[in-house]
């Protein structure tokens, strides 16, 4: 099974910050790889796919990067609404397993 | 516009079977391309992958779960389904219906989601 792991767990910003998430897999799952964000009591909602696909809507300050087992999300600049908790997760193979997640809070 | 609604009820016994539904409105999920997927998360936990199936009826299911999982559909109403039988406390948790995205590497993403529905196991 292909096991996904995030860094930092949690991490704190200021607004205006440039942040980055890393997210690593047990083995090589070339691009497939999404990215979700949940707010509390909320749904996730998708915001990269494929590694490095922008879904629409989403605004372009997120961007997704890597291949093979290491993944990036980056926020160019964090907006108050983008404080919220941020998944990984693979599609290599059929148990679309989660990372444990990461949650970006105000510093 | 695309919406869906999980429903069923909050609050099973252990040893029972979970049945949950989603009600899909604004694309029919006979629509060529797209899974149809249940995912949960336990309280103060992360996402798990339940299982999907597709617009064609074929489904996958979990390995962990497979043994007592059922997912189904009734395309005359646009709903799909979740059956989970024998549940224990490790059931409990948000359960979410979603479509998958389409194409090559879009289906294993999900961007469209039901706002969630809350399960609790309890005698």
């Amino acid at each position: 099974d292909i096991q996904m792991t995030q860094s930092p767990s949690s991490l704190s910003a200021s607004v205006g910050d440039r942040v980055t998430i890393t997210c690593r897999a047990s083995q090589d799952i070339s691009i497939y790889v999404s990215w979700y964000q949940q707010k509390p009591g909320k749904a996730p909602n998708l915001l990269i796919y494929a590694a490095s696909n922008l879904e629409g809507g989403v605004p372009s300050r997120f961007r997704g990067s890597g291949s093979g087992t290491d993944f990036t999300l980056t926020i160019s600049s964090l907006q108050p609404e983008d404080f919220a908790t941020y998944y990984c997760q693979e599609s290599r193979d059929t148990l679309f397993t989660f990372g444990p997640g990461t949650t970006v809070d105000l510093k | 516009q695309m919406q869906m609604l999980e429903s069923g009820p909050g609050l099973v016994k252990p040893s029972e079977t979970l049945s949950l539904t989603c009600t899909v409105s604004g694309v029919s999920i006979d629509t060529g391309g797209y899974y149809w997927a249940w995912i949960r998360q336990p309280p103060g936990k992360g996402l798990e992958w339940i299982g999907r199936i597709f617009y064609r009826g074929t489904t996958d299911y979990h390995p962990s779960l497979m043994s007592r999982l059922t997912i189904s559909r009734e395309t005359s109403k646009n709903q799909f389904s979740l059956k989970l039988r024998s549940v224990t406390d490790a059931d409990t948790a948000v359960y979410y219906c979603a479509r998958s995205n389409e194409g090559y590497y879009g289906s294993g993403s999900y961007g469209l989601w039901g706002r969630g529905t809350v399960v609790t196991v309890s005698s």
